[in-house]
């Protein structure tokens, strides 16, 4: 079975314009989160997003947008990049919204840089 | 969720067994702390989680104290693919999507 896919894996781009990353949660999984990782941080959680709507919220600037469409996939959209948005985009997901197994399965990162 | 502590470094030889510490003198009764690590270049993986009792699985065990403010992942047989960053996390069951890591602890398996 397929794992959480992500794409693109690597992508460059320059101050103010926008990203858009997306993300293919396990098949039958119905819930996706974001993470930003900057280099030698831990991820910081940016959305959680369950049956379509958002569930959670991370300490994130307007700038940060995503959504989920019926499939269950998701994106998230960047807009006016900064230089301190370069960072590892993690996608993760889980069966529900609720985690009471502790297991999130993360994909393999979107690494974005901004120049 | 309650705050974690952990050493930001260990090294272990391959083969010996890798005992990595975590506090958690902040939590509550009833938050979980659960164990990822993250390789290189990859995204985190879950290892395991428990309460109050030691957890074993296929990967690791937990060993939680009775006071529950401090807690030990061992790796039994370390290997050299077991190099990652480890990060604790203490989380209230019930909760959605989000866990707070911290900068975890980067284990260096050793041939």
């Amino acid at each position: 079975d397929a794992g959480v896919t992500q794409s693109p894996t690597h992508l460059i781009k320059t101050r103010g314009q926008h990203v858009t990353l997306r993300c293919s949660p396990i098949s039958g999984h119905k819930s996706v989160s974001w993470y930003q990782q900057v280099l030698g941080q831990g991820p910081q959680f940016i959305f959680q997003y369950y049956e379509k709507e958002e569930r959670g919220r991370g300490n994130f600037p307007d700038r940060f947008s995503a959504r989920q469409f019926p499939n269950y996939s998701s994106e998230l959209n960047v807009n006016a990049l900064l230089l301190g948005d370069s960072a590892l985009y993690l996608c993760a997901s889980s069966l529900g919204q609720v985690i009471n197994t502790g297991e999130l399965f993360f994909g393999e990162g979107s690494r974005l840089t901004v120049l | 969720d309650a705050k974690t502590t952990q050493p930001p470094s260990m090294d272990c030889a391959e083969g010996r067994a890798a005992n990595l510490p975590c506090n958690h003198s902040t939590i509550s009764g009833n938050e979980y702390v659960y164990w990822y690590r993250q390789i290189h270049s990859q995204g985190p993986q879950y290892i395991i989680h428990g309460l109050k009792n030691n957890e074993t699985n296929e990967m690791a065990s937990l060993i939680i104290t009775e006071d529950r403010k401090s807690s030990t992942l061992i790796l039994p047989h370390a290997t050299l693919r077991d190099t990652a960053v480890y990060y604790c996390i203490v989380r209230g069951s019930g909760n959605t999507g989000k866990l707070i890591f911290g900068q975890g602890t980067t284990l260096q398996v050793k041939p």
